[in-house]
């Protein structure tokens, strides 16, 4: 089956710092990826929806200039977070989309944890 | 290593069927366990969830879900499906270390 690869799975990183985090479809064209983040004892929330070759629709509340999304082909989206600080610690995790004949699937990264010290 | 199984790739009902998707993880610990779904061309929405108390579930759109601890299982029903509800779901097990998706299910309803 398809498998989306996320990259890393942890890491931690000293506040005021930034973090890249990678979201690669690895056997398929992903014409859309999507970016949640959750927290503790909370169900995932919706931070972005990333299609490729164009910039990022962000959900209410979600500072675009703090979490910067990029499609640049249709294999990798990166989710980069500026400046960390302790509150942005949390579990991030894509999803990407395949279209197949008269249906889409969706696939999902491990996922990466986030620890800002 | 943990895992979440969703036994059911594909399903294809008629309205007004009744519908239980299986869902079952394995992990010891406390876990929360979630189900989501995802409609054609949309981002993942949250059906219900258990975290404790109660372990028949209700979520959203007549969905419910029992969670069974001694068989590590979290299976979704809804008595009587809609057109409406074709769309991919997905059970996911969150074990505060991690949160796990299972592959997913397809479900298509005939009108």
């Amino acid at each position: 089956g398809a498998v989306v690869s996320q990259h890393p799975s942890r890491v931690i990183c000293k506040s005021g710092t930034s973090v890249k985090i990678e979201c690669r479809s690895l056997d398929f064209q992903a014409t859309t990826m999507f970016w949640y983040r959750q927290f503790p004892k909370q169900s995932l929330m919706l931070m972005a929806t990333s299609n490729e070759g164009s910039k990022a629709t962000y959900e209410q509340g979600v500072e675009k200039d703090k979490f910067l999304i990029n499609h640049a082909s249709l294999t990798l989206s990166t989710l980069t977070v500026t400046s960390a600080h302790p509150e942005d610690s949390s579990f991030y995790i894509c999803s990407a989309s395949r279209q197949g004949s008269g249906s889409t699937e969706a696939f999902f990264g491990q996922g990466t944890r986030l620890t800002v010290v | 290593a943990q895992s979440v199984s969703q036994h059911n790739h594909h399903v294809i009902l008629s309205e007004a069927a009744s519908l239980e998707l299986g869902c079952n993880y394995s992990y010891g610990g406390t876990v929360n366990l979630f189900w989501y779904v995802q409609y054609p061309g949309q981002h993942l929405q949250l059906l219900l969830k258990y975290f404790s108390g109660d372990p028949l579930v209700k979520g959203i759109k007549g969905f419910e879900a029992e969670f069974i601890k001694s068989k590590f299982s979290f299976n979704l029903r809804k008595p009587s499906v809609q057109w409406s509800d074709t769309a991919e779901y997905f059970c996911a097990v969150d074990s505060a270390s991690k949160i796990i998706f299972g592959s997913g299910t397809r479900l298509s309803i005939r009108p």
